[in-house]
């Protein structure tokens, strides 16, 4: 089964430094897509990044990228520059099409805090 | 932006009471997803929804967990008898497309505790 793990349940990070969130994985799939998705406080869940195992380019969305090692299965996010609205949970995510249908599975998450 | 929206934003009840959860997807959305947090746990999958009829349920979702889609907006969990372990965060997806290449739109969630 499919299995994502965080190792991180809390960061800290200063306003304005990078800060890095970890993630592995363990997939049978055999070409899949990880995901970071963020939380801010009292608000949904919104999709920050995406990446394409078949992929060997890291993903990028603006401030936001990843370092995705799939041999080591190790998909991290870094947030440069960080700022206040950049604090929430975050969660790692991959999904499942073993049973036939799709589904997410979701790591612990890590809350991340901005300091000011 | 379209957005998923869930009522209520939370819910106490007693052991042993039933309980309705409530989302109205995206519209032009296809897949529906209830999923469920307990405080500092991971986010679990319970029930992915597709063409008007369950396409897949956890271990999680027995007998006492039920879905369903009324007038083809709202998409419903229902509890029928909630249990202390029942407490967590119900969030609500859908999805336009199957997830290995479509995004997963998350609501708020549903806070429900049960005393």
């Amino acid at each position: 089964a499919q299995t994502v793990t965080q190792s991180q349940p809390e960061m800290s990070v200063q306003e304005a430094e990078t800060v890095t969130l970890s993630c592995t994985y363990d997939t049978s799939e055999s070409d899949y897509y990880l995901f970071w998705y963020k939380q801010p406080p009292s608000r949904q869940m919104i999709l920050v990044i995406r990446q394409e195992a078949y992929k060997q380019q890291n993903a990028t969305e603006n401030r936001f990228s990843v370092n995705f090692q799939k041999a080591a299965k190790s998909f991290s996010l870094k947030i440069s520059d960080s700022q206040l609205g950049d604090a929430a949970m975050y969660f790692c995510a991959t999904h499942d099409s073993t049973s036939g249908t799709y589904k997410y599975i979701f790591g612990t998450g890590t809350r991340l805090k901005v300091l000011a | 932006e379209p957005e998923v929206t869930q009522t209520p934003s939370h819910q106490v009840t007693q052991m042993g009471q039933e309980v309705i959860l409530r989302c109205v997807p995206i519209s032009n959305h296809l897949y529906f997803y209830w999923y469920r947090q307990i405080l500092g746990q991971k986010v679990e999958f319970l029930v992915s929804f597709y063409n008007n009829e369950i396409s897949e349920k956890s271990e999680i979702f027995d007998d006492q967990f039920s879905v369903e889609r009324p007038d083809g907006s709202n998409f419903t969990l229902k509890i029928r008898s909630t249990k202390l372990e029942d407490s967590a965060m119900y969030f609500c997806a859908s999805s336009a497309y199957r997830l290995n290449t479509g995004e997963l739109f998350f609501g708020e969630g549903s806070r429900l505790t049960v005393l």
